[in-house]
């Protein structure tokens, strides 16, 4: 089935640690998007990518960062800059142009302890 | 630039009830609007879109929507609630050029059903 999978579903992290988060789809879209997520704020978009090799910073990328080597993965990485990493983050892909929908993963639970 | 305000954060209404979840929207070029629907740790689901043509969008699980471009609304209905209906539930606006289709998303509902 296609699909996006976010891996791990919850994960600890200790403070000063970087992490990495996992995003793959095999829905060949080009587009893929990182949101998070935190009660009372909505979706806040990080980082987004339309193409292998490139990516823009959304509206929240100071203390993360991302890669695009592969059309099918857009993994996320939230380092020890970002002050307060404790949330749910959630991928999305999409195809290009218009009339388009995000398709989104089951996200992923960061805790820093 | 894309905005959406939803007009109360936390919905209640009884079994069999209408739901109405409300989306006003603030856009500088023609919206493609959508709602999702967010059940508890888990992802969002696609209720329904708008793009262009008919106002009245019909979406899965009874929702529908219709777009008022003089009242740059779009509200949520549906004529009668489930108790599976209970989840959070996201407006979101879409730029229409191609090329950069990323979401704005309004702060969400969340909806409880009173049995």
């Amino acid at each position: 089935d296609g699909g996006i999978t976010q891996s791990p579903k919850y994960l600890f992290r200790k403070e000063g640690q970087n992490v990495t988060l996992s995003c793959e789809q095999n829905l060949n879209h080009d587009a893929m998007y990182w949101y998070r997520q935190d009660p009372g704020q909505g979706l806040r978009l990080i980082y987004y990518s339309q193409i292998v090799n490139d990516f823009q910073k959304g509206d929240i990328a100071e203390g993360y960062s991302v890669s695009r080597e592969k059309k099918e993965s857009f993994p996320l990485t939230v380092t020890s800059a970002q002050k307060n990493p404790t949330a749910f983050y959630l991928c999305a892909s999409s195809i290009m142009g218009r009339n388009t929908e995000a398709f989104f993963g089951q996200g992923t639970r960061l805790t820093v302890v | 630039a894309q905005s959406v305000t939803q007009l109360g954060s936390h919905v209640s209404v009884s079994e069999g009830a209408l739901v109405l979840l409300r989306c006003n929207y603030s856009s500088s070029v023609p919206p493609y609007l959508f709602w999702y629907v967010q059940y508890p740790n888990q992802g969002l689901q696609l209720l329904l879109k708008y793009t262009t043509g008919a106002t009245l969008v019909k979406g899965i699980n009874g929702f529908e929507a219709e777009f008022k471009k003089s009242e740059t609304s779009f509200h949520l209905t549906k004529p009668s609630a489930h108790m599976s209906d209970a989840a959070e539930y996201f407006c979101a606006v879409s730029r229409t050029n191609f090329g950069n289709e990323k979401l704005t998303f309004g702060t969400g509902t969340r909806l409880t059903i009173i049995p």
